[in-house]
């Protein structure tokens, strides 16, 4: 079964810094989803990518999927207190009925 | 547009006795989704609804878990009876027809003592 590996495992930035969170699948990736969630709450879609080298970006917020299809990574540029909360990556076989297997997330805090 | 809601946010319970979620998800959504996610976890899939149809109910602990969504509108998530490791947060998610994006509740938490 598909296994989605992210690092790391928590981040402690200072405002205004940039950082990059990973997202590593062990098989080829035909929908790759990050999600944002603030503690205990839902989770807020951010960008979906399909296409090998595809890159999206959304005001600071730039997610990449490489030419293989087996990982992708999330960078926020100048980062703010608003960034913080838990980046989760998702992604949907290509079997599957669309349900998506999460990796464990990565935990951000901003410090001002 | 109102998002996926869900209800109650919060529920303490003691183990062995029974519990119930609701979801109303996203006007004209077909395709519904419960998730468990524990403390430090990714969210997992329970079970996928395609209008009042059951698509994937693969990982639902069938013995003490049941869902259903009779008017292919509406689901509710049963628990009976609940077990410690049940203390989770249940997300509820919907999209179009898959693989659309899923759009995710804000959750119930969950704590059985």
């Amino acid at each position: 079964s598909q296994e989605l590996e992210q690092s790391p495992q928590s981040l402690i930035v200072q405002e205004g810094k940039n950082l990059t969170i990973n997202c590593t699948s062990s098989k080829t990736l035909y929908g790759l989803y990050w999600y944002k969630q603030k503690y205990g709450e839902g989770l807020i879609f951010l960008m979906m990518l399909q296409k090998g080298g595809e890159e999206k970006s959304h005001e600071k917020i730039t997610a990449k999927l490489d030419e293989k299809k087996q990982q992708s990574s999330l960078h926020i540029t100048a980062s703010q207190p608003s960034h913080a909360g838990i980046y989760l990556c998702g992604a949907s076989d290509r079997g599957s009925q669309g349900n998506l297997i999460f990796g464990k997330g990565t935990k951000l805090s901003v410090k001002p | 547009e109102a998002g996926v809601a869900q209800s109650p946010r919060y529920k303490i319970i003691e183990k062995r006795q029974s519990v119930a979620f609701w979801c109303n998800p996203i006007s004209g959504h077909a395709t519904l989704y419960w998730y468990q996610q524990i403390l430090g976890q990714g969210p997992k899939l329970l079970i996928q609804f395609q209008n009042n149809g059951v698509v994937d109910d693969s990982q639902l602990p069938k013995d003490r878990f049941s869902a259903e969504r009779l008017k292919g509108v509406d689901s509710t998530l049963k628990i009976q009876p609940a077990k410690l490791e049940d203390s989770a947060v249940y997300l509820c998610a919907s999209s179009l027809v898959p693989p659309n994006t899923q759009y995710f509740g804000p959750g119930t938490r969950l704590t059985v003592l």
